[in-house]
């Protein structure tokens, strides 16, 4: 059973063009949701870490929002260099666990 | 802060042959450091969770023989794909926790391991 889902698997936005990523989750007791960006042929870079419904975390143009069942990450007016593959994971309730999404893949058009 | 390197960034090797990929934290202590496999369009898959010390932790499914997994101390964890064959060819990402945050893991540039 698939324990986190992310949708849409690939996003075009002009550039300028606001949007948001949807992140839902099966996991129960979430210890934490984390956001990452990879790019291809690299390590997914950390973005944010959110614990608790209702929570938001901000980072220049990305806002990530957490309910009990799912996650957003908001594109405000994004740019080309935004362009990426955005992941987002969660944390089993006991250990270690990461349960990752298989991503979407947003490309920003100029 | 909180920066994870990776060696070789490519490795091509031949069927049959042993190859080590290299994971350092460069700045921090790392508590424990994991290892994932990513095909392509595909989400990370966790091989095996180390913490220094100690054995791995090895996923379901993935045989310990054939990955061998060392983390001696605690800024560097191997990872040795042993009699590798084609079938292992994909990107191999190992990521660490610091001890201050034990829940935010920081990833490394990851690995391309090409077996021919």
């Amino acid at each position: 059973e698939d324990q986190v889902t992310q949708s849409p698997e690939a996003l075009r936005l002009q550039e300028g063009e606001s949007s948001s990523l949807n992140c839902s989750y099966t996991v129960s007791g979430l210890r934490g949701l984390f956001w990452y960006r990879q790019d291809p042929g690299k390590g997914p870079e950390f973005l944010f870490t959110l614990y608790s419904a209702g929570e938001e975390k901000e980072k220049e143009r990305l806002k990530a929002t957490l309910t009990k069942k799912e996650s957003f990450l908001h594109i405000t007016a994004p740019k080309p260099e935004d362009s990426a593959t955005y992941l987002c994971a969660v944390q089993a309730p006991t250990g270690n666990q990461f349960y990752f999404g298989t991503g979407t893949s947003l490309t920003v058009i100029p | 802060g909180a920066v994870v390197s990776q060696h070789p960034s490519r490795v091509i090797c031949k069927s049959g042959t042993s190859v080590k990929i290299e994971c350092r934290s460069l700045d921090f202590q790392a508590t424990t450091m994991f290892w994932y496999r990513q095909f392509p369009k595909k989400s990370l898959m966790l091989m095996a969770t180390s913490n220094e010390g100690s054995k791995a932790t090895y996923e379901q499914g993935v045989e310990k023989d054939k990955f061998l997994i060392n983390h001696a101390s605690l800024t560097l964890s191997t990872l040795t794909v042993t009699s590798a064959h084609p079938e292992d060819s994909s990107f191999y990402i190992c990521s660490a926790t610091t001890s201050v945050n034990t829940d935010t893991q920081y990833f490394g540039p990851g690995t391309r391991l090409t077996v021919l």
